[in-house]
């Protein structure tokens, strides 16, 4: 039974450039959020999706980020032309959706370094 | 804002002492808290969780603590292991109100001396 699987695992890119951080949910699990975490930090949320559906991203900053979560096909976290402020690791969550607890299970990042 | 925080960065203990990693909350609305553990290069990985009706919690080796009156969180791990090295995270997630976001502590690296 995979767990939530991100790729690239790894990621470089010049200022400027486009990055895009796809997210593979657990079986069955609908909901999808996305972390930010830079060095020594906690993660930071950014954006909860459901298919088809952005549900809540206050965690977004407002210009050159967005994500999707499309029917079919894994949720992308999109960074138009990145900055060296992006380099972080971005973690993507899953989870049913179901029950009053609603555990989500992470994925292993994708870590972003802008040169 | 709220935020939910961590009082020590970094603790060290000897294989087979027991560990006690603390934490602070601001937000008293609070009602769902986890601990996570992020080893080098992973994600978080889920501990144990508490909702706010309880005080005490356990698992397996590990004890969740909360203490509403002074919004103070603990993870307490008993005889401590080389493998639990790692840096953990207790988070909140406001279940009320909707929504379904984590607000997650800075962290404490712990360190498991042989």
């Amino acid at each position: 039974n995979a767990g939530v699987m991100q790729n690239p695992r790894h990621l470089v890119r010049r200022r400027g450039q486009e990055a895009r951080l796809r997210c593979s949910p657990m079986k069955g699990h609908s909901h999808v959020y996305w972390y930010r975490q830079l060095p020594e930090e906690g993660l930071k949320f950014m954006v909860y999706l459901q298919k088809e559906n952005i549900i809540d991203e206050s965690g977004m900053p407002k210009e050159r980020f967005s994500a999707e979560f499309p029917k079919e096909g894994p949720s992308i976290l999109r960074i138009q032309q990145v900055v060296r402020g992006d380099s972080a690791a971005y973690f993507c969550a899953s989870s049913s959706g179901q029950g009053a607890l609603n555990e989500q299970y992470f994925g292993p990042g994708t870590r972003l370094t802008v040169t | 804002g709220e935020s939910v925080g961590l009082h020590l960065p970094t603790l060290s203990v000897q294989e087979g002492d027991n560990s006690i990693i603390n934490c602070a909350y601001s937000n008293s609305a609070s009602d769902y808290f986890i601990w996570y553990k992020q080893e080098s290069g992973k994600g978080p990985q889920f501990i144990i969780d508490i909702r706010s009706n309880m005080d005490k919690r356990q698992g397996q080796r590990v004890t969740v603590l909360l203490n509403k009156t002074v919004k103070h969180l603990s993870l307490q791990i008993a005889a401590t292991q080389p493998g639990d090295s790692a840096v953990y995270f207790c988070a909140e997630n406001p279940l009320t109100g909707g929504g379904n976001k984590l607000t997650f502590g800075t962290g404490t690296q712990l360190k498991v001396e042989l």
